[in-house]
């Protein structure tokens, strides 16, 4: 079965310092996998997304993640964060065929210090 | 309407009650997804329709979870006999066609319901 891990549950940073958030998935066959962030009383956006190809994906919002499939992983990354970053962010599975439902990750917690 | 709704936003209950959640997906979204979020916990799947069929139920925690779906539209969460354990905030999700192991659609969520079972 697929799974995610986020091993940060919270995260505090500086504005205008970078951020990197960790995700590691296991899947058994080449994975979709999604970035969502979650503000508060809001849904889920979609931050970026991988199916295949370049595995430096370009997000909204400046955002990136790099897949690397040697270490299951799905960092994403941010080279300057913004206060209104401030959020929670969930790294996601999907799996192919099957309704292509998504396994989330528990979520980190941003933290922006003005 | 532009993105998927759902409705009531927050639902408090008592213990043992029944309730009803509901989700208007995006138009042409032909599959529609449930989805529990409990307080600092990600998401877990609970079901899936393809059109007014559901060929995943496998993520409903028990019997007193059901949902349908009507005219390849509305859906409908029902909880039996709630629980405390069931407060959390429900999310619905729609997506176009799932597409299978060839390409994958873009699922959209919706606002939530918040459920609280005192």
């Amino acid at each position: 079965a697929q799974s995610v891990t986020q091993p940060d549950i919270h995260i505090t940073v500086s504005e205008g310092a970078s951020l990197e958030l960790r995700c590691n998935y296991s899947y058994g066959a080449t994975p979709y996998l999604f970035w969502y962030v979650q503000s508060p009383g809001q849904g889920l956006q979609l931050l970026l997304k991988y199916f295949s190809g370049d595995t430096l994906v370009q997000g909204i919002k400046g955002f990136e993640a790099e897949f690397k499939r040697s270490q299951s992983s799905f960092n994403l990354r941010k080279p300057s964060v913004h206060w209104s970053d401030a959020a929670e962010y969930f790294c996601a599975v999907g799996a192919t065929g099957g309704g292509n439902k998504l396994t989330f990750g528990t979520g980190t917690q941003l933290k922006v210090e003005l | 309407g532009a993105g998927v709704s759902q409705s009531p936003s927050n639902k408090v209950t008592e213990k043992g009650k029944d309730v009803e959640l509901r989700c208007d997906p995006i138009s042409g979204h032909t599959a529609l997804y449930w989805y529990r979020q409990r307080l600092g916990q990600g998401l877990e799947f609970l079901i899936y329709f393809q059109g007014n069929s559901a060929p995943d139920k496998s993520g409903l925690p028990s019997d007193r979870f059901s949902a349908e779906r009507t005219g390849e539209s509305v859906s409908t969460l029902t909880i039996q006999r709630t629980q405390q354990e069931d407060s959390a905030v429900y999310l619905c999700a729609s997506s176009l066609r799932t597409s299978g192991i060839i390409s994958y659609n873009e699922q959209f969520f919706g606002p939530g319901t918040r459920l609280t079972v005192l």
